[in-house]
């Protein structure tokens, strides 16, 4: 299947500073990329859907100040996290849809706030 | 608001056995479904998928029921083998089609396959 791949998997960062998360499609070209949040024993939840050359559309309740998001190119959407707290500290994963398949997920990223 | 939701949080089949893992969603405008499987600090990995206009879809030991007018969909896996234990999550998506889509996922199941 399609390939999706997430870096760094794992960061930790101490508070207030910002932290870039790379989602890159390898083998397809993914004009719109999704990024979920997903808190410990909980569901993944729709934070904003990435689209290549435009503004992120953000979910409700999703501070996008905070939560800054780039499509610069038909394979790559970035996630920085700006002024980390604590309470950012979660696994954000994101998703390309690959057409006439189901969508594909990166690895995903464990980001700690200390 | 949880608009798919997958009541059982946990379950336990021998191997070898059949696993049924439900799903129920109340939003009547999702029309595209999709089962993933996940393992702790790893994204989900597409197992199968079913659209509305389907009822069945099946895909070696992966079958996806849906049943439209319960607003229910199953997925069965059989035999179940060891490494079937995982998280497994529906998602439901209104978009039948191709191209862009969000997805809202259930809560998800922890299934165990016992030896």
């Amino acid at each position: 299947g399609a390939v999706v791949s997430q870096h760094p998997s794992w960061v930790i960062c101490k508070s207030g500073t910002s932290v870039k998360i790379e989602c890159r499609s390898l083998d397809f070209q993914a004009t719109t990329m999704f990024w979920y949040r997903q808190f410990p024993k909980q569901s993944l939840m729709l934070m904003a859907t990435s689209n290549e050359g435009s503004k992120a559309t953000y979910e409700q309740g999703v501070e996008k100040d905070k939560f800054l998001i780039n499509h610069a190119s038909l394979t790559l959407s970035t996630l920085t996290v700006t002024s980390a707290h604590p309470e950012d500290s979660s696994f954000y994963i994101c998703s390309a849809r690959y057409p006439g398949e189901g969508a594909f997920f990166g690895q995903g990223t464990r980001l700690t706030v200390v | 608001d949880q608009q798919v939701k997958q009541n059982s949080p946990s379950l336990s089949v021998q191997e070898g056995r059949i696993s049924i893992l439900n799903c129920d969603y109340t939003n009547s405008m999702f029309d595209y479904f999709l089962w993933y499987k996940k393992y702790p600090a790893e994204g989900p990995t597409f197992l199968i998928s079913i659209s509305s206009i389907k009822d069945k879809n099946e895909d070696g030991r992966f079958t996806v029921f849906l049943n439209k007018s319960a607003k229910h969909l199953s997925l069965h896996i059989v035999p179940s083998q060891p490494g079937d234990s995982a998280v497994y999550f529906c998602a439901a998506s209104e978009d039948p089609g191709f191209g862009n889509e969000k997805l809202t996922f259930g809560t998800g199941t922890r299934l165990t396959i016992i030896p």
